[in-house]
């Protein structure tokens, strides 16, 4: 079944710096992906998505990227703030499995103030 | 916004026990899931329904039931816990595009 991989599995930078989160996945019909974010105790939430008919997603300072022919994803945040500070969660739906997400295992993200 | 609620918010159990969990959500979404999130595997899929009445086998939904009895409703249930099921356990509804989800029951079975 489909796979979903992130790299990498935690990273720590400084406030303000950018950061690149990585995503491959293992399944040619998957054609949605949606990001997640989760704060510490808090419930996961939506925070950005792109279709495998795109190659770029960009919304305030989060811009995706997708290559299919690769199968990869990558997340880029810019001007890292302390709200930052979350795991963040890459997921892959195909066409026939009608909503169901396979999601990688996340990246811990700390923003160093 | 979609309000999904869960219930109880942590639960300890012992080895051997039934342990039910409950998810409600108010937005009128037909698909809910049910994820438990352990660290260095994200979130897992046990088992999910497209509406009342149904439910459907997710990726690891052995040692797991589900029911859907409404619309609005959808329950986990343990029927014989196992340390092994010690874990956050997260609701979800929504449909083929954006899943919201519940704030979790963080579960530990003795």
């Amino acid at each position: 079944g489909e796979q979903v991989e992130q790299l990498p599995s935690s990273l720590i930078v400084q406030e303000g710096a950018s950061v690149l989160i990585n995503c491959s996945y293992t399944d040619s019909a998957s054609v949605y992906f949606p990001w997640y974010k989760q704060e510490p105790g808090k419930r996961l939430q939506f925070i950005i998505d792109i279709r495998s008919n795109m190659e770029r997603k960009q919304t305030q300072r989060l811009t995706l990227l997708f290559d299919k022919k690769t199968k990869h994803l990558s997340l880029h945040i810019t001007a890292t703030q302390p709200g930052d500070s979350a795991i963040y969660f890459c997921s892959a739906s195909n066409r026939y499995n009608q909503g169901k997400l396979i999601f990688g295992q996340g990246t811990k993200l700390s923003i160093k103030p | 916004e979609a309000a999904v609620t869960q219930s109880p918010r942590n639960k300890v159990a012992v080895t051997g026990g039934k342990v039910t969990l409950s998810c409600n959500q108010t937005n009128n979404h037909n698909n809910m899931y049910w994820y438990r999130q352990d660290t260095g595997h994200g979130l897992r899929l046990i088992h999910y329904s497209y509406g009342a009445g149904s439910t459907e086998k997710g990726d690891i939904p052995d040692g797991y039931k589900a029911s859907r009895p409404s619309q609005e409703n959808f329950s986990l249930i343990l029927e014989l816990a196992t340390p092994s099921q010690t874990s956050v356990y997260f609701c979800a509804s929504g449909d083929a595009e954006e899943q919201y989800f519940g704030p979790g029951t963080r579960l530990t079975v003795l």
